[in-house]
């Protein structure tokens, strides 16, 4: 089993859509986490980065952790043609320094 | 948010050649860089850790003395694929984080081609 688990997709959503994407893992020693967005053939783009568990909004995007249920979501609202990616997640704990584990990427594709 | 540039973007080599990445961190000292590896539709592997004037240190199944690193500046790493073959093609993207930074900066990622 993967530590950190994360369905490949694709998810396929209409412009306009709430964009809802998840991780699960079973580490319980994990403390930060980071959701990143990649294009084809470009390298990670970091959206959002949390500590712990709770919520983060920044703009259209929010991040949430359940450290409780070993679980993290990132919800994307009035998703765009532009936010067609494959999203990561990613999660390390302070023992580990930065060494992320990620998860293996949702690829998301918005229709106009 | 910190830059890290990463060339070349693509590459096209013979087999037997070696090739030489750079990684460089633009606003910040990178006192770490890692190097990942990543397959079509697949996420990215983990192949090395750096921190500046050490050695490198592999994960579990990598090949030290194919892939060279190199981090001997707080801004600069190398990752040089030594005599490479066809199945060394893929996309390699480098990150860096500094002294105080808790966040990891990705470079935009090499494209190598092993004819």
């Amino acid at each position: 089993q993967k530590e950190v688990e994360q369905d490949p997709g694709p998810l396929s959503v209409p412009e306009g859509a709430i964009v809802s994407l998840n991780c699960t893992y079973s580490n319980s020693a994990f403390q930060y986490f980071m959701w990143y967005r990649q294009y084809s053939r470009k390298g990670p783009e970091l959206l959002m980065y949390t500590y712990s568990s709770g919520n983060k909004e920044d703009g259209r995007f929010t991040a949430q952790v359940d450290k409780s249920s070993k679980y993290i979501s990132l919800f994307i609202r009035d998703s765009q043609p532009s936010d067609s990616a494959t999203y990561l997640c990613a999660m390390r704990n302070k023992a580990a320094g930065n060494k992320l584990t990620f998860g293996g990427g949702t690829r998301v594709l918005v229709k106009p | 948010g910190a830059v890290v540039s990463q060339h070349p973007s693509w590459v096209i080599c013979k087999s037997g050649t070696s090739v030489k990445i750079e990684c460089r961190s633009l606003d910040f000292q990178a006192t770490t860089m890692f190097w990942y590896r990543q397959f079509p539709k697949q996420s990215l592997m983990l192949m090395a850790t750096s921190n500046e004037g050490s050695k490198a240190t592999y994960e579990q199944g990598v090949e030290k003395d194919k892939f060279l690193i190199n981090h001997a500046s707080l801004t600069l790493s190398t990752l040089t694929v030594t005599s490479a073959h066809p199945e060394d093609s893929s996309f390699y993207i480098c990150s860096a984080t500094g002294q105080n930074l808790e966040k990891l900066f990705f470079g935009s990622g090499t494209q190598l081609s092993v004819l």
